[in-house]
């Protein structure tokens, strides 16, 4: 069964420094996203791309958030400058066209543990 | 008012039993809504989409109720291997924002 895969599953880091999460989507998806979940918290949305370009993103995405799809098959977080409460699971997921905008199906990868020091 | 709201949980069962969760969200406008699991440190996983005359898989039944902005998941004949946090996921209009609600905990016991 295809599945989307994350790496690294743990990365640790130093505050103020860059990360970059890669996410290998679903080969025949379109939309792709990123979420990330605060231990203990809820799965908080951070941005959602589609044909190449972001279609939504939330209030946590801010510019120091970045995606891209670099080629036909990886996509990417980047974290400019990292900050202690950036430390969380980040999931990626991805999905089909779906018969509705709305009704698409995601598949989560198995997420970054990311420890910000 | 929070976007979604779930029960707190946790909810203790013993095998065999029938549990219901309640979910509710606040945008009249949501159009689509699921059920995921998570299991401890791992990725939520599509359990079901609930569909507005309600559907049913094998033990678990959703339902949703417009009106109200309610949707509910139960689980007949609960196994052990049940216990997860239940997630309730709601579109909030025709894009690709998924709001999730901050689950309830089920934990089957022998």
């Amino acid at each position: 069964e295809p599945e989307v895969t994350q790496t690294p599953s743990h990365q640790v880091t130093q505050m103020g420094q860059e990360v970059i999460l890669r996410c290998v989507p679903i080969s025949n998806h379109l939309y792709f996203y990123w979420y990330r979940q605060i231990l203990g918290q809820k799965v908080e949305f951070l941005v959602s791309f589609y044909n190449n370009e972001i279609s939504e993103k939330s209030e946590i995405f801010d510019d120091q958030f970045s995606v891209e799809r670099p080629d036909g098959s990886n996509f990417t977080l980047k974290i400019r400058s990292t900050k202690l409460e950036d430390s969380a699971m980040y999931f990626c997921a991805s999905s089909d066209s779906g018969e509705l905008a709305g009704q698409e199906t995601q598949y989560f990868g198995p997420g970054t543990r990311l420890l910000v020091l | 008012r929070k976007e979604v709201e779930q029960d707190p949980g946790p909810f203790n069962v013993p095998e065999g039993a029938t549990v219901a969760f309640n979910c509710t969200y606040s945008n009249s406008a949501s159009q689509s809504f699921f059920w995921y699991r998570q299991d401890c440190r791992k990725e939520p996983k599509l359990l079901m989409s609930v569909y507005s005359s309600g559907n049913e898989d094998g033990r678990f039944t959703a339902q949703l109720n417009r009106a109200s902005q309610y949707i509910s998941l139960l689980i007949r004949d609960s196994k052990l291997s049940d216990s997860a946090t239940y997630l309730c996921v709601v579109n909030t209009n025709y894009g690709q924002n998924f709001v999730f609600g901050p689950g309830t905990r089920l934990s089957v016991l022998p």
